[in-house]
């Protein structure tokens, strides 16, 4: 079955800090890839997607290329600011597959001053 | 334009009583979702509806949960009798049909079961 896996956090870092949160995938197919952010007391978020290989999605300074060869989707920002502070996750929608998304466990991300 | 609204945000119960959650979709999105989400986890699907029909409950535990969207617009998701494991929060998500990957969340319901 399908299946993402994410690092494990917290992850804490200073304002202006480089971001990489990994992502790997396990899929039957040819997945959509996306990630969602969860800020404190509120509901899901689409952050960015990619549909198909090498597509890069990106918002909010956030980045993600879909990596066929690596099955991969690491979320990158290069400065990141304290209301970047919340969970992200990664997620898989399989063509197909009625649009039913997959996530990872989510990874907290914790910016400081 | 309105988001996913859910209510109540949250809801403390004892084992073995029921309990109910309701949804409204964003205006014209036909497709509706409720997954669950344990803490520490990412949510998993519980049942989707396209319009008035639920077309993948494959996930949804039928001998205590039950969900309708009679009109195919908002909806109900009941736990009937709860167990100390249904603590979770419940997420209900909409998609517009020309873009159904595309998934709009709620700000969920936070069910604790004592």
């Amino acid at each position: 079955g399908n299946s993402v896996t994410q690092m494990e956090g917290p992850v804490t870092l200073s304002e202006e800090a480089f971001l990489t949160i990994n992502c790997t995938y396990t899929a039957t197919g040819y997945p959509s890839l996306f990630w969602y952010v969860q800020y404190p007391g509120e509901g899901l978020q689409l952050l960015l997607k990619a549909t198909k290989a090498d597509d890069k999605g990106s918002n909010k300074g956030f980045e993600a290329t879909y990596r066929k060869e690596t099955t991969s989707f690491h979320l990158e920002k290069g400065s990141v600011q304290v209301s970047d502070s919340a969970v992200y996750f990664c997620a898989l929608s399989e063509a197909g597959g009625g649009n039913k998304l997959t996530f990872g466990t989510g990874t907290q991300l914790k910016v400081e001053l | 334009e309105a988001g996913v609204v859910q209510s109540p945000r949250y809801k403390i119960i004892e084992k073995k009583q029921p309990v109910a959650f309701w949804c409204n979709p964003i205006s014209g999105h036909n497709t509706l979702y409720w997954y669950r989400q344990n803490l520490g986890q990412g949510p998993e699907l519980l049942i989707r509806y396209e319009n008035e029909e639920a077309v993948d409950d494959s996930q949804l535990p039928k001998d205590r949960f039950s969900a309708e969207r009679l009109k195919g617009v908002d909806s109900t998701l009941k736990i009937q009798p709860a167990e100390l494991g249904d603590s979770a929060v419940y997420l209900c998500a909409s998609s517009p049909p020309w873009t159904e990957e595309t998934q709009y969340f709620g700000p969920g319901t936070r069910l604790l079961v004592l």
